[in-house]
């Protein structure tokens, strides 16, 4: 069946610009996670949904970032006002959920900030 | 706060042979670990996990030991093949139970 995906593959932007960073995750699975990899790191964890809420903020670098999953499905990523620092690949990950923490990971989408 | 760490950034093994990569994490309450495979250009692929009530879990070719008195996990490979050649990482749950701490991974190569 159909993986978790992510769009775009490959982003990139100007110092200071917005961007929306989109993930559609497994049908059916409740648990959403964003995570930001940098080059030659493990991910790093930014945010957790179960369902539409976010239960689990605590990662987000700055008021900067915010992500969404209004429906319980897709979620979008959004950066505000750009950093070069914010340049990394940013993954998403579902679950089903309820004590399943198993997370199918997607390809990520590589931000560059120039 | 907690952190995860690999032993060894790098690993080179002949195919063939058995690959051990090793990982410590700080926090002695972390319940639950997964081992992830990580290939060029895709997101991490799920290997194996083991919770804190086990010492060790076979899956097809690897096995995961826990030893929680010193705080470290491994993943053992057996007969490594040039298709394992990847980064590997090592994730703990953190104690809220909704994040995992991913150590920095160890990249393997296998050399035919």
């Amino acid at each position: 069946g159909a993986g978790v995906s992510q769009t775009p593959s490959n982003k990139v932007t100007e110092k200071g610009k917005y961007v929306e960073l989109r993930c559609d995750p497994i049908s059916g699975h409740t648990a959403l996670y964003w995570y930001r990899q940098s080059l030659g790191q493990g991910p790093e964890f930014l945010i957790y949904f179960q369902g539409t809420g976010a239960a689990d903020d605590s990662g987000l670098p700055n008021d900067r970032f915010f992500a969404v999953r209004p429906e319980g499905s897709v979620s979008t990523l959004k950066i505000q006002r750009t950093e070069r620092g914010d340049s990394a690949v940013y993954l998403c990950a579902s679950s089903s959920g309820g004590g399943d923490y198993e997370q199918y990971f997607g390809p990520g989408t590589r931000l560059t900030v120039t | 706060g907690e952190s995860v760490g690999l032993h060894l950034p790098t690993l080179s093994v002949q195919e063939g042979d058995n690959s051990i990569i090793n990982c410590a994490y700080s926090n002695s309450a972390s319940d639950y670990f997964i081992w992830y495979k990580q290939e060029s250009g895709k997101g991490p692929q799920f290997i194996i996990d083991i919770r804190s009530n086990m010492d060790k879990r076979q899956g097809q070719r690897v096995t995961v030991l826990l030893n929680k008195t010193v705080k470290h996990l491994s993943l053992q490979i057996a007969a490594t093949q040039p298709g394992d050649s990847a980064v590997y990482f090592c994730a703990a749950l953190g104690a809220t139970g909704n994040q995992f701490y991913f150590g920095t991974g160890t990249s393997l190569t296998v050399i035919p």
